[in-house]
């Protein structure tokens, strides 16, 4: 089955500038995830989707960051303004959690520097 | 609320040795957890999870995973090293609650950087 597509692959961009992420996930899988992962650090969590709907965004910085999934497929996670502080790899993933262990399959991500 | 502490953020061994990447986790419900490995400019790949069926758990490339949840733990272990496993290894817990409406937020560990001499 094809994978979680994610494009750009590398984004070079000055601050205060914006800049939008797009992922496309497996086919069918309902749950959608953004992470963002700066060097050094885990992913953590900026938004999830269940259909079209936000399950959580507790942790998206919502002065500059907005994400929406259009008609539950493809979505779009966008930064304006950008900051030096966003500079990381943006990591898409889906899920269709039929079981707790439901593993979620993640695209290869979007690096983003801000200069 | 759920987290994941990786006790380790590098692991060095030499080729031909075991490895052991530490995990504990905590959960207000029951949790799946994982194990991701993430390899330098690939995507993040699932290497093992548990699944409640058993406590000890078998994964790809020879890794295996002990669950024990009176330490809270979920350690990997593969008996001998081999120089493509140096990557960073990702601890993640994931839990629903009792009524199954909550899905299925994932958390990460920090990571663990293995690095694999000659």
């Amino acid at each position: 089955e094809a994978g979680v597509a994610q494009s750009p692959r590398y984004k070079i961009i000055e601050k205060r500038q914006s800049v939008a992420f797009w992922c496309n996930p497996i086919s069918g899988h309902a749950t959608l995830y953004w992470y963002q992962q700066i060097l050094g650090q885990g992913p953590k969590l900026l938004i999830q989707f269940q259909n079209n709907g936000v399950v959580d965004d507790s942790q998206l910085p919502k002065d500059r960051f907005s994400a929406e999934r259009l008609k539950g497929v493809d979505s779009t996670l966008k930064i304006q303004p950008a900051k030096l502080e966003d500079s990381a790899v943006y990591l898409c993933a889906s899920r269709q959690i039929r079981r707790r262990d439901t593993e979620a399959f993640f695209g290869q991500g979007t690096r983003l520097t801000v200069v | 609320a759920q987290s994941v502490t990786q006790l380790d953020s590098h692991v060095s061994v030499s080729e031909g040795t075991p490895v052991l990447l530490r995990c504990n986790y905590s959960s207000s419900y029951s949790p799946s957890l994982f194990w991701y490995v993430q390899h330098p400019n690939k995507g993040l790949q699932l290497l093992l999870k548990y699944t409640s069926a058993a406590t000890l758990v078998k994964g790809i490339n020879g890794f295996e995973a002990e669950f024990k949840k009176s330490e809270t733990s979920f350690h990997l272990t593969k008996p001998s090293a081999h120089m493509s496993d140096a990557a960073e290894y990702f601890c993640v817990v994931s839990a629903l609650n009792a009524g199954g409406t909550s899905y299925g937020k994932l958390t990460f560990g920090q990571g663990t950087i293995l690095t694999v001499h000659p």
